[in-house]
């Protein structure tokens, strides 16, 4: 059981590159998110799926896209890279509480992205 | 939307000292309040929550206080040690089936020895 896998760890872009930051999901979770970290921002929400099929923007989905064509995988697609995406990236996924709000969410290990 | 405002930014204590961390959030209909923890260039873990339900809850050495009222709720830490070093996140759930949550902006506690 891996948990939340991310790929790559780490990349270097230049600017106006495109690339796809990997995520996947073994514990069946119909939840997943993406977040990004910068420092002294905490965690922003900038997209997340409540199922294969639906996603739905957060706080932050200006130059980002999603797609959740299976219950185990949520890519995040940056088409235009800008040095404001330098960032660490999270994906987390977690599983329906209902209508309690309770919601437990399990990280992956994070992916640095540069933008120069 | 949704929004949760997390202070102090920094808070430096000595072991054995109790630390307290609040955060505020906007949306009343918001239901549960986790707290996370961070590790240097590690992933962030949860580490204790409360639903609106409940106004306190305790771990050993955790607790979380909750004034739905205010719309604040606060971590306490008491007896620190020095793993306790770490950014903690606060956070807010709106009731409905999303399950996103909304993070406060961290707070870096360190514990010095």
């Amino acid at each position: 059981n891996a948990g939340v896998t991310q790929t790559p760890k780490f990349r270097i872009l230049k600017i106006g590159q495109s690339m796809t930051l990997q995520c996947a999901q073994d514990m069946n979770h119909n939840y997943m998110y993406w977040y990004r970290q910068d420092p002294g921002m905490g965690l922003k929400l900038i997209y997340y799926s409540v199922g294969a099929g639906i996603t739905d923007k957060g706080e932050v989905p200006n130059g980002y896209n999603v797609s959740r064509s299976t219950t185990e995988d949520f890519p995040l697609r940056l088409e235009l890279a800008a040095p404001s995406q330098t960032s660490v990236y999270f994906c987390a996924s977690s599983t329906s509480q209902g209508n309690s709000g309770a919601n437990v969410l399990t990280f992956g290990a994070g992916s640095r992205l540069t933008v120069l | 939307g949704e929004n949760v405002e997390q202070h102090p930014s920094t808070l430096s204590v000595q072991e054995g000292d109790s630390a307290v961390i609040k955060c505020t959030y906007s949306d009343s209909a918001s239901n549960y309040f986790p707290w996370y923890k961070q590790e240097l260039g590690k992933r962030p873990q949860l580490i204790i929550d409360i639903r609106s339900n409940v106004g306190e809850k305790k771990d050993q050495r955790i607790a979380v206080t909750l004034n739905k009222t205010a719309k604040h709720f606060s971590l306490h830490i008491t007896e620190t040690q020095p793993e306790d070093s770490a950014v903690y996140f606060c956070a807010a759930s709106i009731r409905s089936n999303t399950g996103k949550l909304i993070f406060g902006q961290g707070t870096t506690l360190q514990v010095k020895p």
